[in-house]
């Protein structure tokens, strides 16, 4: 168990909606990032929040956003959903942001869009 | 631009047997390079990570391989078992930076066949 809690675990939508994923980041940890996983892209990343500020942005869409709130937790917004937004949904971890930090990955959400 | 190609994209060992998986960069600034185990249903978890001042590192019966003038790191899986079927991401990043400079290969499904 890697200490990372994503809410909820699978998430069935349509085209058009918008969707929250909730992830509690391990115990301690101050860093929290987000990856989109598919079939043909391997993981990608999204964007990271350190300790309540945004740190960085990845291949983020402008229809995603996200936030972390005082206690630690984080959500991802997906608004105007598309299929082409069907993935698995990862939120990591970490206790530093530095590049050597190990990243504790959640079990992911699965979003399909339909 | 991919920046870590990974291949193969799939691969079947027979128990007891050497799985290999390898994976090259293009950033000569990487000196970090993690490799994540993903099983189905989980998300990834770190296996064993390398920086180029070392050419091997070996953690029970794992070990990366580096080769900084290749610009290429490989994972040995010895005697490989059923349990390690799975699939394997391996990374680079810059430790002078934050994590959200990681790069992820796109991913070796790993089977382990009796």
């Amino acid at each position: 168990d890697s200490g990372v809690t994503q809410t909820p675990k699978h998430l069935i939508t349509a085209t058009g909606q918008r969707v929250t994923l909730r992830c509690s980041p391990r115990s301690g940890d101050l860093s929290v990032y987000w990856y989109q996983q598919s079939l043909d892209q391997g993981l990608q990343f999204l964007i990271q929040y350190y300790n309540g500020e945004e740190r960085a942005k990845g291949n983020i869409l402008e229809r995603f956003s996200a936030q972390q709130f005082p206690d630690l937790h984080s959500e991802l917004n997906l608004s105007s959903l598309e299929l082409g937004d069907s993935a698995l949904y990862f939120c990591a971890s970490s206790v530093e942001g530095t590049g050597d930090s190990p990243l504790h990955f959640g079990n992911g959400t699965r979003l399909t869009v339909t | 631009q991919q920046q870590v190609k990974q291949s193969p994209q799939s691969l079947i060992v027979q128990k007891g047997g050497i799985s290999i998986i390898n994976c090259a960069y293009e950033n000569t600034a990487f000196d970090y390079f993690p490799w994540y185990q993903q099983f189905p249903g989980k998300g990834p978890a770190l296996l064993i990570a390398i920086r180029p001042d070392v050419s091997e590192k070996k953690e029970g019966r794992f070990t990366i391989s580096f080769n900084k003038s290749a610009k290429q790191f490989s994972l040995h899986i010895m005697d490989s078992q059923p349990g390690d079927s799975a699939t394997y991401f391996c990374a680079a990043s810059t430790t002078n930076f934050g994590n959200e400079k990681l790069t992820f290969g796109t991913g070796t499904r790993l089977t382990i066949i009796p």
